[in-house]
């Protein structure tokens, strides 16, 4: 049973505007979300994190909304660049627990 | 400041022989962890070394899977036999100490057992 679902495995947006993708989780236990993007053939990289005493977290065109009555985050990027396209994973840790809990991606596609 | 690096990149093997894995983490990073993604599913968390001790290896699949961590640097992890179901993407992570939460990946190592 997955703990963090990612439900859109895909998203095409144009260059210059807002691109939001969504994450959910089910444990409430967690209380740690971290947003992570990859390239082809590469690891996964560290883009943001929120703590669930927050509900948002912006880092340059990067910002991560977290609401925990729905158990929803979403990470918006403004505006968005072709740079920006590759799979987005959205991950999340427990209180007392670094290992991490993935969802299964979202592929971002930004065209010029 | 090198990031995680892992070895090999890539890795190609019968069902039945043996694979070994290697990840350095960053350095001075006391937490590594290894990771597996199965092709178009999601990262799978494998197991969690604090220095050179295990501290969860709740995800590890089956007693074909040994990892180790001698002397709390770099980690190795076999796959002894492998079979058909272990391809996937292999990834480590490392963070600082105490329960830094901010994991650091390698580019992983991409298994293929035929």
């Amino acid at each position: 049973d997955q703990q963090v679902k990612q439900n859109s495995p895909s998203l095409s947006v144009q260059e210059g505007r807002i691109s939001i993708l969504n994450c959910d989780y089910t444990n409430s236990m967690f209380d740690y979300f971290l947003w992570y993007k990859k390239y082809p053939a590469e690891g996964p990289t560290f883009l943001i994190s929120i703590s669930s005493i927050k509900d948002k977290n912006e880092d340059g065109r990067f910002t991560v909304f977290l609401n925990k009555s729905a158990k929803h985050l979403s990470l918006h990027i403004v505006p968005s660049q072709p740079g920006d396209s590759a799979v987005y994973f959205c991950a999340a840790s427990g209180l007392g627990y670094s290992t991490l809990t993935f969802g299964k991606g979202t592929m971002l596609l930004v065209s010029p | 400041e090198a990031g995680v690096t892992q070895f090999p990149s890539h890795s190609v093997i019968e069902k039945g022989q043996t694979v070994t894995l290697r990840c350095d983490p960053i350095s001075g990073h006391d937490n590594l962890y290894w990771y597996r993604r199965v092709m178009g599913k999601e990262i799978k968390f494998l197991l969690h070394f604090v220095k050179e001790s295990k501290q969860d290896e709740s995800g590890m699949p089956n007693n074909r899977f040994l990892a180790e961590r001698t002397g709390g640097t770099y980690s190795t992890l076999k796959v002894q036999p492998a079979e058909l179901e272990d391809s996937g993407v292999y990834f480590c992570a490392s963070s600082q100490g105490g329960l830094a939460r901010t994991q650091y990946f390698g580019p992983g190592t991409r298994l293929l057992v035929l």
